[in-house]
């Protein structure tokens, strides 16, 4: 059974940084397209980052140059570090799996873990 | 702010054919296949549509996607109380170097 689990959301104070991991299983993250995508309270869905299994990473204008995308295939886990955090980041935060036929057609999804920029 | 416009709400009785509408360009719809998920508050999104028109296992034939052009639609047929949600389009922009989500549609029964 493919199962995603996010871990890592919490306040944080602006310019803070925070790290959030994302526990796969029943597959493996190396192989797979694997993203982050965010929605802030009472907003749409919005995508933040993607690794493609050979290593190519892409980032929103948002979070370029702030937040990096990682997967640690010895743990299976996908990874994004959040650096500089603004109020604009708080949402909860989403990690998918892209499918084998269309990468970027995400099929399975975590709960989601939040995270709150505030002072 | 999304490059991909959507009706922000559609209704209809049971029973009933809805149809949602996104609009996108060139570099977006026009030249890459379109998602489509829903999402009920509170939960993860699923995805409903992928490759324009295909059905994720599990999911009824009575979701339908298409493209045409810069533009897609997601129709929802024998509408039931089950299926309000919030509904999203969602494809790759080549200029943007971004995947991006509709606006968001709420389907209310």
């Amino acid at each position: 059974e493919v199962l995603l689990v996010e871990t890592g959301g919490g306040l944080k104070q602006p310019r803070g940084s925070l790290r959030l991991s994302c526990s796969a299983s029943g597959f493996s993250v190396s192989i797979n397209y694997m993203a982050w995508v965010r929605q802030a309270p009472g907003k749409g869905l919005e995508w933040v980052s993607s690794k493609r299994a050979d290593g190519t990473t892409f980032y929103s204008d948002a979070v370029r140059g702030r937040f990096t995308i990682a997967r640690d295939n010895s743990r299976n886990t996908l990874s994004l570090q959040m650096n500089s955090l603004r109020a604009e980041d708080s949402a909860v935060y989403y990690c998918a799996r892209g499918t084998s036929v269309d990468e970027r057609a995400f099929d399975f999804w975590g709960q989601g873990t939040t995270v709150t920029v505030s002072s | 702010q999304s490059v991909l416009t959507q009706p922000s709400s559609a209704s209809g009785t049971p029973g009933q054919r809805v149809t949602i509408s996104c609009s996108g360009s060139r570099s977006n719809v026009g030249s890459n296949s379109v998602n489509w998920y829903r999402q009920v508050p509170g939960t993860a999104p699923k995805l409903l549509i992928y490759l324009n028109g295909q059905r994720p296992s599990g999911v009824p034939d009575r979701f339908s996607g298409s493209k045409s052009d810069s533009s897609a639609s997601l129709a929802i047929s024998g509408l039931q109380s089950e299926d309000e949600a919030d509904y999203y389009c969602a494809a790759w922009d080549d200029s943007l170097n971004a995947y991006v989500f509709g606006t968001g549609t709420t389907v209310t029964v």
